[in-house]
């Protein structure tokens, strides 16, 4: 079946640090892919998606490309700060179903 | 926008009684929701699917007869969480789609402790 993996975290930065967090999928069809991000006692928020391969996200600073050909969508960005310590999602939306179906999550902790 | 809301933030309820909690659509027609949960850092856990006018579709491993979903209209369903126990205890959150769109719009969350 489908299926979503991130990088195990925690993730420990210093701010302004280069950020990656890696995700690959696992899936029949052609879905969407998405990053959420959650902050401490928050639901989820839509940081940037992908709907069809080479396609680019980009939202805050924060970037990923839908890469067919690693089946990957790694998360990026330059350049991070304290205020985006959060944990970070990577989810895919089954084509067939609409289901959300989530990677476990990296949590990112930036230090000033 | 794309709002959802999601009523009471927190909840905490004692052994044995039923909790509601509701998902609201604010500024769309909601044709599907879903509910999630979610243990302590751990990921979201798909519990049911929810379409407005017909009978929620349960994951495998939720018990239907515990967690009671109703969706009566397009901006409002809400999940019951009857003779609530300990176990039951987490972070309940849910989510809604537009018509005609796969992308989940998702609400803040419900903490629920069962003493």
């Amino acid at each position: 079946g489908d299926s979503v993996t991130q990088m195990e975290g925690p993730v420990t930065l210093s701010e302004e640090a280069f950020l990656t967090i890696n995700c690959t999928y696992t899936a029949t069809g052609y879905p969407s892919l998405f990053w959420y991000v959650q902050y401490p006692g928050e639901g989820l928020q839509l940081l940037l998606k992908a709907t069809k391969a080479d396609d680019k996200g980009s939202n805050k600073g924060f970037e990923a490309t839908y890469r067919k050909e690693t089946t990957s969508f790694h998360l990026e960005k330059g350049s991070v700060q304290v205020s985006d310590s959060a944990v970070y999602f990577c989810a895919l939306g089954a084509s067939n179903t609409g289901k959300l179906i989530f990677g476990q999550g990296t949590t990112l902790q930036v230090k000033p | 926008g794309a709002v959802v809301s999601q009523h009471p933030s927190r909840v905490i309820c004692k052994s044995g009684t039923s909790v509601k909690i509701e998902c609201r659509s604010l500024d769309f027609q909601a044709t599907t929701m879903f509910w999630y949960r979610q243990f302590p850092k751990q990921s979201l856990m798909l519990m049911a699917t929810s379409n407005e006018g017909s009978k929620a579709t349960y994951e495998q491993g939720v018990e239907k007869d515990k967690f009671l979903i109703n969706h009566a209209s397009l901006t409002l369903s809400t999940l019951t969480v009857t003779s609530a126990h300990p176990e039951d205890s987490s972070f309940y959150i849910c989510s809604a789609t537009k018509t005609a769109s796969y992308e989940q719009y998702f609400g803040p969350g419900t903490r629920l402790t069962v003493t």
